[in-house]
């Protein structure tokens, strides 16, 4: 069984489209957060979901929303993409931040 | 501010060579620190951890030791494998709500 799934895996997109992206995970964790990593490896959390509730958000564009409809699931909205947003998006979770599960990517590419 | 400064890669090694990736950390207070490791086209994992000074962290013959007076968490093996074949971020947590990655470091081994 997947821990933490993401969907899609990739995702191919115009700019100024608005596209999501979707995190579900199986373990329990009151935790979620999402990662962006940059073609040079550099991993930036954005965002970080404790019980529903946002304890994280780094200086992301607004153009970012996390939605968490429950403990299990974190989706990621992207509004009006653009270029600069090509990265590979993760998503984790866990039950105490030092061991997170992350999930297996999500490869965004924005032409 | 918190936050960790890793060797910048690439680094490629023989087969049953010596690693020694070093990490330098700032951070206030008594942080905890990480490995992860990430294989090709998978998310993060944990390699091993320590939670205060002098602890030694180890897995799959990785160690690292928590140096609080050179604030460093270098990590070690002494016989690499292709299998090891992978990007290393070190990491650190100030408290129960943050984690820091460094950028990676890029790790490729050759029979």
């Amino acid at each position: 069984d997947t821990a933490v799934s993401q969907t899609p895996k990739y995702l191919v997109t115009q700019m100024g489209n608005d596209k999501s992206i979707k995190c579900e995970q199986n373990l329990g964790h009151d935790t979620m957060y999402w990662y962006k990593q940059d073609s040079k490896k550099f991993l930036k959390i954005m965002f970080s979901y404790n019980n529903k509730e946002l304890i994280i958000n780094e200086t992301v564009p607004n153009r970012f929303s996390p939605k968490s409809p429950d403990k299990a699931h974190l989706n990621l909205h992207i509004n009006s993409l653009e270029l600069g947003d090509s990265a590979v998006y993760f998503c984790a979770s866990s039950q105490r931040v030092d061991e997170q599960y992350f999930g297996p990517g999500t490869r965004l590419t924005v032409t | 501010g918190n936050s960790v400064t890793q060797m910048e890669g690439p680094v490629t090694l023989s087969e049953e060579a010596f690693l020694t990736i070093n990490c330098t950390y700032t951070a206030t207070g008594y942080p905890s620190l990480f490995w992860y490791v990430q294989y090709p086209g998978e998310g993060l994992q944990l390699l091993l951890k320590a939670t205060k000074a002098d602890d030694k962290g180890s897995n799959k013959g990785f160690e690292a030791t928590y140096r609080k007076e050179t604030t460093s968490f270098h990590l070690e093996k002494g016989s690499v494998q292709v299998s090891d074949s992978a990007v290393y971020f070190c990491a650190l947590s100030p408290n129960n709500n943050d984690m820091r990655f460094g950028a990676g470091t890029r790790l490729t081994v050759k029979p």
